[in-house]
């Protein structure tokens, strides 16, 4: 069965830095990958899909990678503003199935 | 476009009642719906797939008695909560999934906040 694990669990960072989030999962079998936000008691809000055939995608101040042989993802945030703190899921689709990550719980402190 | 909506977003009700949430899409046609619940602080869990007339996939430990899902049209599925107790108070996330799409993306709801007392 697929494990997607998110490292850092959480991470506070100043205003204006760039920053990293980790993804990884053990099957390399996926259709693609996605990165969501969600702000607390909220749904999802989707931010980036990558096929599986896609090395990355980006938009505005995000950018993911996808290495799916090695099974890792990293959403990149450049110039971190408090308005991104959130918690940040990243999930892989086999198909049918779509399994989420444990999350990172950003704080930008202003 | 691909808008997915829930009713109602928020719901407490007494322990023993059933509770029913509804999962649209507004936009599209969803062949394949999806049932997902959220306890405090932990990531979202799979509880079921709905295929559009036909019976609902329940994953591993999720009680299908308990948890009714019906998927009657192409563009609604709801989840049916059967005697509900307090260990049933959960954040509750409904997807869509549009046919013939193959990016297999999905569309997710804003969520059900359901508080059991």
């Amino acid at each position: 069965k697929q494990e997607v694990t998110q490292i850092p669990a959480a991470l506070s960072v100043p205003e204006g830095e760039n920053l990293v989030l980790n993804c990884s999962f053990t099957d390399s079998a996926i259709y693609n990958l996605q990165w969501f936000r969600q702000d607390p008691g909220k749904g999802l809000t989707s931010l980036l899909l990558i096929q599986s055939s896609q090395r990355e995608q980006t938009s505005g101040r995000l950018n993911a990678s996808l290495d799916k042989s090695s099974g890792r993802s990293t959403l990149y945030i450049a110039a971190s503003q408090p308005g991104d703190s959130a918690t940040y899921l990243c999930a892989v689709s086999g198909g049918n199935q779509f399994y989420f990550g444990t999350g990172t719980s950003l704080t930008v402190i202003p | 476009g691909a808008v997915v909506s829930q009713h109602p977003s928020w719901v407490i009700c007494k322990s023993g009642t059933s509770v029913k949430i509804e999962c649209r899409s507004l936009d599209f046609q969803a062949t394949t719906m999806f049932w997902y619940r959220q306890f405090p602080k932990q990531s979202l869990m799979l509880m079921a797939t709905s295929n559009e007339g036909s019976k609902a996939t329940y994953e591993q430990g999720v009680e299908k008695d308990k948890f009714l899902i019906n998927h009657a049209s192409l563009t609604l599925s709801t989840l049916t909560v059967t005697s509900a107790h307090p260990e049933d108070s959960s954040f509750y996330i409904c997807s869509a999934r549009a046919p013939g799409q193959g990016t297999y993306e999905q569309y997710f709801g804003p969520g059900t906040r359901l508080t059991v007392t």
